[in-house]
């Protein structure tokens, strides 16, 4: 059964970067069809997108996050990684990863197809000084 | 702020039913599909539909999905105190470049 964990600090200091690790276990981070995808959620609002890695490294970010969010992947450990920079208290959130299923038509991805599953229990990441 | 419009909440006794609507675009539901998830209170979201409306092993079947035009809907039939719980669907959106992955804003469900 293929598992999720996020590490990482739980605080971060303003302008700072935060820094997320996220171990597979169960399968392989290699597996074809399949990206893996970080997703945030701030105190009592809704679900953001990230951004998501393919395991050869290519990546989609969110437009509005993608000038600060750099998305790296370790096969050789089974683990993919979340950096965002230049933090503020609107980044304070829990932040989850995910394994991203993804099928696409074509070069443009006409009738994408996309979820999220499984997911990992979550860690909260608070920006404060 | 999502391009994907949830009703904040809704509500119903056990046993009977509730729908959630979620309302896009041509760029996001009118093109592509839709996945709905299950957030229970404290817990990470968990996949309920996917595909419009295939459910994976485990949920169900009185969770379905649906999608008309831009326009998407999950159904929760024999509601139980267990379905408590934040529900967001999720599409990509192809209205930039390169895309992206959007959610819903969330709905809320009581079981009265």
């Amino acid at each position: 059964q293929l598992q999720l964990q996020e590490s990482g600090p739980g605080l971060v200091k303003p302008s700072e970067t935060l820094s997320l690790t996220c171990t597979v276990s169960g399968g392989s981070i290699s597996s074809s069809s399949y990206y893996w995808g970080w997703i945030r959620q701030p105190p009592g609002k809704g679900l953001e997108w990230i951004g998501s890695i393919y395991y050869s490294g290519s990546t989609y970010y969110n437009p509005s996050l993608k000038s600060r969010v750099t998305i790296s992947v370790d096969t050789s450990k089974n683990q993919f990684s979340l950096k965002l920079s230049s933090v503020t208290a609107a980044d304070t959130a829990v932040y989850y990863c995910a394994r991203h299923v993804r099928y696409c038509s074509g070069g443009s991805c006409l009738y994408a197809r996309d979820w999220f599953d499984p997911w990992g229990q979550g860690t909260l990441v608070t920006v404060s000084s | 702020q999502s391009v994907l419009t949830q009703p904040p909440s809704v509500s119903a006794a056990p046993g009977q039913k509730v729908t959630i609507s979620c309302s896009g675009s041509s760029s996001n539901i009118g093109n592509n599909y839709v996945s709905w998830y299950q957030q229970l209170p404290g817990t990470a979201p968990k996949l309920l539909i996917y595909d419009n409306n295939k459910r994976p092993s485990g949920i169900p079947d009185r969770f379905s999905g649906s999608k008309s035009g831009t326009s998407a809907t999950l159904g929760i039939t024999g509601l139980q105190t267990g379905d408590e719980a934040d529900y967001y669907c999720g599409t990509w959106d192809s209205s930039l470049s390169a895309g992206s992955y959007v959610f819903g804003t969330g709905t809320k469900v009581t079981v009265l």
